[in-house]
């Protein structure tokens, strides 16, 4: 079975400092991982996808993550934080062998980031 | 693109009554759609797959009879609370899949809160 930990309930950064936002990950085979955001009372929003090839993947609003096999992780990455990037963060993986036609997305809990101005 | 809608976005019930949750792709066709349930400050838990045309793959402990989901056509699915209690109250959000292309990721709805008196 496929699982995904972030082990930071909370990440308070300052406002310019650089971000980093944790998660490793559990799975069979090669991952798909995936990063969303989510606002108060919204869905979640879409920030960047690892599939295969460069492990260093740029996202949307100036995000980034480094895809790390040898250590499991997939950890988000902003080299300057905004005080609007304050919002909850989803890592979420996908097991491309876990059956024909499961697309079946599995979250860890999520992190608060809250940067301060 | 690839924008998923939800309607209603809030809805308050009395205990008893029937809730029906529509998700909708606006510019795809989305042949499997997600439905997840999501608790204050906790992740998303998927409750069902949704197969256009099909019936729905429900999770473990997830009450058919209770979350009724037809996928009636290829850009909409509807979730149904029947006989919601209080403990039903929650964020219900939909997620849809780009049917066919390389896309891997999924595009979520903006949510429905539902809050049952």
């Amino acid at each position: 079975a496929q699982s995904v930990a972030q082990p930071e309930d909370q990440v308070n950064v300052a406002e310019g400092n650089p971000l980093t936002v944790k998660c490793t990950y559990s799975v069979s085979g090669n991952p798909y991982l995936f990063w969303y955001v989510q606002y108060p009372n919204r869905g979640l929003q879409f920030l960047l996808k690892y599939i295969t090839g460069d492990n260093l993947v740029k996202g949307s609003y100036g995000f980034e993550a480094e895809f790390n096999k040898s250590q499991t992780s997939f950890h988000l990455k902003k080299p300057s934080a905004l005080v609007s990037d304050s919002a909850l963060y989803f890592c979420a993986v996908r097991d491309p062998h876990s059956g024909a036609g499961s697309y079946q997305l599995t979250f860890g809990k999520g992190t608060k980031l809250s940067v301060i101005p | 693109g690839a924008v998923v809608s939800q309607h209603p976005s809030w809805v308050i019930c009395k205990s008893g009554t029937s809730v029906k949750i529509e998700c909708r792709s606006l510019d795809f066709q989305a042949t499997t759609m997600f439905w997840y349930r999501q608790f204050p400050k906790q992740s998303l838990m998927l409750m069902a797959t949704s197969n256009e045309g099909s019936k729905a793959t429900y999770e473990q402990g997830v009450e058919k009879d209770k979350f009724l989901i037809n996928h009636a056509s290829l850009t909409l699915s509807t979730l149904t609370v029947t006989s919601a209690h209080p403990e039903d109250s929650s964020f219900y959000i939909c997620s849809a899949r780009v049917a066919g292309g390389s896309y891997n990721e999924q595009f979520f709805g903006p949510g429905t809160r539902l809050t049952v008196l």
